[in-house]
């Protein structure tokens, strides 16, 4: 079975420019999920879709922050423009559904290293 | 929010030697995830507890739910250089629909 695939897998800008990230989650997966990592902490999540709908983006810092999933299967993240602190691993994460109380595990990509120079 | 607070931040033992990571939440949880994550690459799911009590294990690593459903342990014994990498828990939200990441523990292994 095909996994979570990402790309690019590392990416250096400098700071004002854009960029943008791919995710093609594992087939049949309904949800998917935008992590940002930044070094020595855990992953947060920016924004989670379910189909091509968004369930959460609380954490999305919309100014400069967008993804979409206009078919309801791969997604882009895009960042515009792009400051220091965006340096971070970028995580895509899927799984069949929603989590929910009974439990659904999430399968990740590799990532995306960003440095912002 | 729920909150995922992980000690130690970072741990370094000799090889062979047992070691504990525990995850302790603000709020009960209602699903615990442990994930694994080698440097510079993505999670990998390692097991999931769901009711107070509940304990499983995967070759050297056991992994316990506290009853009161607040606090997680993960134990590996007699490790080795394969089980270095950053240790995450995971938590389902209340309403199961978020799902959080702790602040994460980096082993090293030394051979």
């Amino acid at each position: 079975e095909a996994g979570v695939a990402q790309s690019p897998r590392y990416k250096i800008i400098e700071k004002r420019q854009s960029v943008a990230f791919w995710c093609n989650p594992i087939s049949g997966h309904a949800t998917l999920y935008w992590y940002q990592q930044i070094l020595g902490q855990g992953p947060k999540l920016l924004i989670q879709f379910q189909n091509n709908g968004v369930v959460d983006d609380s954490q999305l810092p919309k100014d400069r922050f967008s993804a979409e999933r206009l078919k309801g299967v791969d997604s882009t993240l895009k960042i515009q423009p792009a400051k220091l602190e965006d340096s971070a691993v970028y995580l895509c994460a899927s799984s069949w559904r929603s989590q929910g109380i009974g439990g659904e595990k999430l399968f990740f990509g590799s990532g995306t290293q960003l440095s912002v120079l | 929010s729920q909150e995922l607070e992980q000690s130690p931040q970072s741990l370094i033992v000799q090889e062979g030697k047992n070691l504990t990571i525990n995850c302790t939440s603000s709020k009960t949880l209602y699903g615990l995830y442990w994930y694994k994550q080698k440097y510079g690459e993505g999670l990998i799911f390692l097991m999931m507890l769901q009711k107070g009590g509940e304990e499983k294990s995967h070759e050297k690593i056991t992994a316990k739910l506290d009853e009161k459903k607040q606090q997680s342990s993960l134990h590996i014994t007699a490790s080795q250089p394969s089980h270095a990498g950053i240790y995450l828990c995971g938590a389902v939200s209340l309403t199961g629909n978020q799902f959080y990441f702790g602040t994460g523990t980096s082993l090293t292994v030394i051979p």
